[in-house]
């Protein structure tokens, strides 16, 4: 069984202070994927990778760095974090996408 | 425009009943993932379906990809299939098209 950790699971920052948000998988999946899931808006994707060395855009990327360094870590680096990003985010690894850990809940003061 | 769209939000079950939930789509795609969502919890994959149908216990899922839609049937709800559960569309190589409907909340009571 694949398993996909996230660390802190809980977060709260200042408006202008830097986030990083971990996400490591032990199953040696070449995808990642970093979501964020809001009221209304469901859970939208804001980067992925291939694999180790290779960050991609989703459909949110605004405000939000990834990086890869092995193929079984998978950051997400908010350089300057604003209220708006106030969030539970949530990262994914498999073919497609199928194995979800269990959450990161971030709160933007 | 919304690309996918899932009815109904929410739905109240006796248990027992069963339950349709529907995903509607307003693009091509590879295929259809279901998944299931505690509340406050993680997402569970239920079913990665590109057409068809897919059975899982009490669970179906079938897609009708020409139709762009995607169902999932529970049958005889239980108090514990309680929680949202969410359709995501995949287009493209290894899921780099991702779109997620914003899901059913269901609640079943005794």
């Amino acid at each position: 069984e694949a398993a996909v950790t996230q660390s802190p699971r809980n977060k709260v920052a200042v408006t202008g202070g830097k986030v990083t948000l971990s996400c490591n998988q032990t199953n040696n999946h070449n995808n990642m994927y970093w979501y964020r899931q809001d009221t209304g808006h469901g859970l939208r994707l804001i980067h992925y990778s291939y694999g180790a060395g290779s960050t991609e855009k989703g459909d949110i990327p605004d405000g939000y760095k990834a990086s890869r360094p092995s193929q079984e870590n998978f950051s997400l680096i908010l350089e300057l974090a604003t209220p708006s990003q106030t969030s539970v985010y949530f990262c994914a690894s498999g073919d497609w996408g199928g194995y979800f850990g269990p959450g990161t809940r971030l709160t933007v003061l | 425009g919304q690309q996918v769209q899932q009815s109904p939000a929410s739905l109240v079950l006796q248990e027992g009943e069963n339950a349709e939930l529907q995903c509607n789509f307003s693009t091509s795609l590879n295929s259809m993932q279901w998944f299931y969502q505690r509340p406050g919890g993680s997402l569970v994959s239920l079913f990665y379906n590109p057409s068809g149908t897919k059975h899982s216990g009490r669970l179906t899922s079938t897609t009708v990809i020409k139709e762009r839609r995607s169902s999932l049937h529970i049958s005889s709800s239980q108090t514990t299939d309680s929680g949202t559960y969410l359709c995501a569309l995949e287009r493209g190589n290894s899921g780099t098209y991702q779109r997620f409907g914003t899901g059913t909340k269901l609640q079943v009571v005794p």
